[in-house]
């Protein structure tokens, strides 16, 4: 069956960056794109970017341009986000999800577990 | 960016009502419409695609309806597993934006 399975929580300082992996099973890794989703507290969802495996090419939300990093390595198989420059503002549980199409209808069919990421001086 | 609207923001009914969800997008995205549940403290899971078609799992009293801007989730008949928020997004173009959340609370 199909798992996403991420990193552990993190605490970061305001002005520092924080990775959070994702690590698939279940499917071909190169075979669909992957998602960046994160959830402030009490918030809604919010789209910050997708990776093509494959092929390496990135999509940001205008948002986080310049802010945001999305990578894979194939050879693990697994995914990363890493954003910078870290305010208050950006605490929040970020999910990966994979972008999956059912009957041809591109969606987020499976997610992973969530990260909580915390900045805090 | 597309904007996704939904309405309302939160709703509280008993179980066995009908409950309907709106969701409009600020420009035509065809079906290109997906309605997500989270329940607290977990990660959202898929509903409906493609505006109406049903995620494999997903008991039948769901259902989405509509086209072009306007949509719809409906559940036929509340349960008290339906407590949760209910998210729609638009896959039509980058970025894949969210609605602002439908919060179903049981009476």
């Amino acid at each position: 069956q199909v798992q996403l399975v991420q990193s552990g929580a993190e605490v970061k300082k305001p002005g520092a960056s924080v990775k959070v992996s994702c690590k698939p099973s279940g499917y071909t890794f190169s075979s669909r794109n992957i998602n960046w989703v994160r959830q402030a507290t009490g918030q809604g969802l919010e789209w910050m970017g997708t990776i093509n495996p494959n092929s390496g090419s990135t999509d940001y939300a205008q948002k986080f341009q310049g802010r945001v990093t999305i990578t894979s390595d194939t050879s693990i198989s697994t995914a990363y986000m890493e954003l910078s420059s870290l305010a208050s503002e950006d605490t929040a549980v970020y999910y990966c999800a994979r972008a999956g199409y059912v009957s041809g209808w591109p969606g987020n069919d499976y997610w992973g577990q969530g990260t909580l990421v915390t900045v805090s001086s | 960016d597309i904007q996704m609207t939904q309405s309302p923001s939160s709703l509280s009914a008993s179980v066995g009502d009908r409950v309907t969800i709106t969701c409009r997008a600020s420009q035509t995205i065809s079906r290109y419409l997906n309605w997500y549940q989270q329940k607290p403290g977990k990660a959202p899971k898929l509903l409906i695609f493609g505006a109406s078609g049903l995620q494999s799992g997903v008991p039948s009293r769901i259902s989405g309806s509509g086209s072009g801007t306007d949509f719809t989730l409906t559940i036929s008949s509340l349960q008290p597993e339906d407590l949760a928020t209910y998210y729609c997004q638009q896959s039509y173009t980058t970025p894949w934006t969210f609605g602002q959340g439908t919060r179903v609370e049981i009476k």
